[in-house]
């Protein structure tokens, strides 16, 4: 069964500094793999996907994510982190077949300070 | 980009009334369609699929019967609760994908946020 897993509940990181919000996956084909914010009382906003090709995958808001097939994660990465970057990520995974749903895990709250 | 708009934002309402959730995708068709309820402090749930013209596909564990899904056209969806009781308290949201869904990311509307009193 396809799952995903964010093993933190929040990251805490100073503005200016890298910051990464880890997530491992579970599927039984291909991997086709996202990433969402989320602020307050707000809807999602798509950040990157992976589908295929370059493991590293470059989106929104200076925001990337690596793929990596062998440890089967997808970390969003941001080079350099702003204060308006806290809000709550959701990383989440595609299930093939059907109506192509997708799966979210837990979400990881990210807060950058000042 | 694909812009999706849910409609209201906030609802408060007495037990045991209906209330009706709108999501509409403004600029492009959206083949199918997304409905999440989600708790304070946790991720989304899958509530059910709907799909233009045809019968939503319900996750184990949601009452068909108790939120009412329709997909009438391929630009709107709406989710009714029906005879909505305090438990039903929660932040509802709605997704939209385009034709060919499996490559395109889900395009989400800003929620609604509902209190039952």
């Amino acid at each position: 069964a396809q799952s995903v897993a964010q093993p933190e509940d929040q990251v805490n990181v100073a503005e200016g500094n890298p910051l990464t919000v880890k997530c491992t996956y579970s599927v039984s084909g291909n991997p086709y793999l996202f990433w969402y914010v989320q602020y307050p009382n707000r809807g999602l906003q798509f950040l990157l996907k992976y589908i295929t090709g370059d493991n590293l995958v470059k989106g929104s808001y200076g925001f990337e994510a690596e793929f990596n097939k062998s440890q089967t994660s997808f970390h969003l990465k941001k080079p350099s982190a702003l204060v308006s970057d806290s809000a709550l990520y959701f990383c989440a995974v595609r299930v093939e077949g059907g109506y192509n749903k997708l799966i979210f895990g837990a979400g990881t709250r990210l807060a950058v300070h000042p | 980009g694909a812009v999706v708009s849910q409609h209201p934002s906030w609802v408060i309402c007495k037990s045991g009334t209906s209330v009706k959730i709108e999501c509409r995708s403004l600029d492009f068709q959206a083949t199918t369609m997304f409905w999440y309820r989600q708790f304070p402090k946790q991720s989304l749930m899958l509530m059910a699929t709907s799909n233009e013209g045809s019968k939503a596909t319900y996750e184990q564990g949601v009452e068909k019967d108790k939120f009412l899904i329709n997909h009438a056209s391929l630009t709107l969806s709406t989710l009714t609760v029906t005879s909505a009781h305090p438990e039903d308290s929660s932040f509802y949201i709605c997704s939209a994908s385009l034709r060919s869904p499996l490559i395109s990311p889900q395009h989400f509307g800003d929620g609604t946020r509902l209190s039952i009193l």
